[in-house]
């Protein structure tokens, strides 16, 4: 499995209270990714990065934030929770040196808002 | 913008018979093309990519999917289904070309093997 850690597995928190998200990597992989996973939807992209400090957003981007100081970790920030937010958070990784190489996925996070 | 459909919530098999779980894609230039699946309480995992060349291509599992460019599909198939192949799969697409890196999901097709 590619080195990809992902911190806390499962989370209960309060609406109104900020959160925050981490993941690690031990591959030196320049794509980082957040992503959620609620029924029906499949995984929404929230936001990436494609370098340290360089970070854009994605589809579902409202009401989160992220941060990436270094290579190998990529926060992930709910800056105020609400239960529309109560979903499993996966981080992903990816490559591309001359071709692509597919993204690899840590093992989520469970985030409850109540 | 890319985006990607999977027609199908459910696919239900019997094992032994051919499965097969559909996708269709809209990206503006040249697509590269995924499938991952999950289990329960899982991560994704991958299965298989197209990025050019021969249009079938195999994966992991005895898993392989067919690139259709004039059809805009990625249907991903194998020939004799395994109960241990029930699982949620998706198919994902990113656009080629440097400077983007989105990787974009359809919404799963839960896939069930019957004994």
């Amino acid at each position: 499995d590619a080195g990809i850690t992902q911190s806390p597995r499962h989370k209960v928190t309060e609406t109104g209270t900020p959160v925050t998200l981490r993941c690690h990597q031990t591959e030196n992989h320049r794509y980082m990714y957040w992503y959620r996973q609620d029924p029906g939807h499949g995984l929404r992209l929230i936001h990436y990065s494609y370098g340290v400090k360089d970070t854009d957003k994605g589809e579902v981007s409202d009401g989160y934030s992220v941060s990436r100081s270094k290579t190998e970790d990529f926060l992930l920030t709910l800056e105020s929770a609400t239960s529309s937010q109560t979903s499993v958070y996966f981080c992903a990784i990816s490559e591309s040196r001359g071709s692509v190489t597919e993204a690899f996925f840590g093992q989520g996070t469970r985030l409850t808002v109540v | 913008a890319q985006s990607v459909a999977q027609p199908e919530d459910q696919v239900n098999v019997a094992e032994g018979n051919p499965l097969t779980v559909k996708c269709t894609y809209s990206v503006s230039g040249n697509p590269y093309l995924f499938w991952y699946v999950q289990y329960p309480n899982r991560g994704l995992q991958f299965l298989l990519k197209y990025i050019t060349g021969d249009n079938l291509v195999k994966g992991s599992y005895g898993f392989e999917a067919e690139f259709n460019k004039s059809q805009t599909s990625f249907h991903l198939k194998k020939p004799s289904a395994l109960v241990s192949d029930s699982a949620l799969y998706f198919c994902a697409v990113r656009e080629r070309g440097e400077g983007d890196y989105k990787l974009s999901f359809g919404a799963g097709t839960t896939v069930t093997v019957r004994a």
